[in-house]
């Protein structure tokens, strides 16, 4: 069925660093994909999108990588800061603009001073 | 901030009881998606509604129920309460079929039933 699952439940990370996070998605016919990043007693916030047909995306400090060969995700930060310290969500969007985002359980990032 | 906005923030309630959660979506935006959240767990999609209409529908009993208003505010429902249904409950808007795929979400409401 459809699923999207994170590689490593946490991350702890020196201040400085940059920082991976990975996301394995099972639907092979998903066609967009989104990272999230909640703070505690917060909602998800958007971070960063990537469509099926690209490879890669940038932002500000944030990289998305999407291999579709092996359904596998990634979300680089540069230069982690304290700030960066949250849980962070892959999503795949099913059923094209009008479905629903799958979310995995999530990625908490600790950033060490 | 997003721009969409939820009440109340917090809510107790007691097994059987119904309650009732609202959500504004963004300026512009005419889908509202409504997910659960349990501790420790990625959101889980509830339902969303497109111009008022119901449009799809996650693994939820009927006793989660929604509506959506011509301003494209919305509301939760949820009939005789369980423990199990103890989460934070997000809204997400987005401009659906006239705009992007982004789903920007809401702070949510902390649901504790007792």
């Amino acid at each position: 069925g459809e699923s999207v699952g994170l590689h490593l439940p946490t991350l702890s990370v020196q201040e400085g660093d940059n920082s991976i996070i990975n996301c394995a998605y099972s639907n092979s016919a998903s066609d967009y994909f989104i990272w999230y990043k909640q703070e505690s007693g917060k909602g998800p916030q958007f971070i960063i999108d990537i469509r099926s047909n690209m490879d890669k995306r940038q932002g500000q400090r944030v990289t998305v990588l999407l291999n579709k060969t092996v359904k596998h995700l990634s979300l680089q930060i540069a230069a982690t800061q304290p700030g960066d310290s949250a849980v962070y969500f892959c999503a795949e969007l099913s059923g094209g603009s009008q479905g629903n985002l799958i979310f995995g359980k999530g990625t908490k990032l600790s950033v060490k001073p | 901030e997003t721009g969409v906005t939820q009440s109340p923030t917090h809510l107790i309630k007691t097994r059987g009881q119904q309650v009732t959660l609202r959500c504004s979506s963004q300026s512009g935006h005419n889908t509202v998606s409504w997910y659960q959240q349990a501790l420790g767990q990625g959101p889980q999609f509830i339902f969303q509604y497109y111009r008022e209409e119901e449009n799809g529908r996650g693994n939820f009993p009927p006793r989660f129920s929604g509506l959506q208003f011509p301003n494209y505010s919305s509301e939760l429902n949820v009939n005789a309460l369980e423990l199990d249904d103890s989460a934070l409950y997000l809204c997400a808007s987005s401009a659906g079929l006239a705009g992007g795929l982004e789903q920007f979400f809401g702070p949510g409401t902390r649901l504790t039933v007792l």
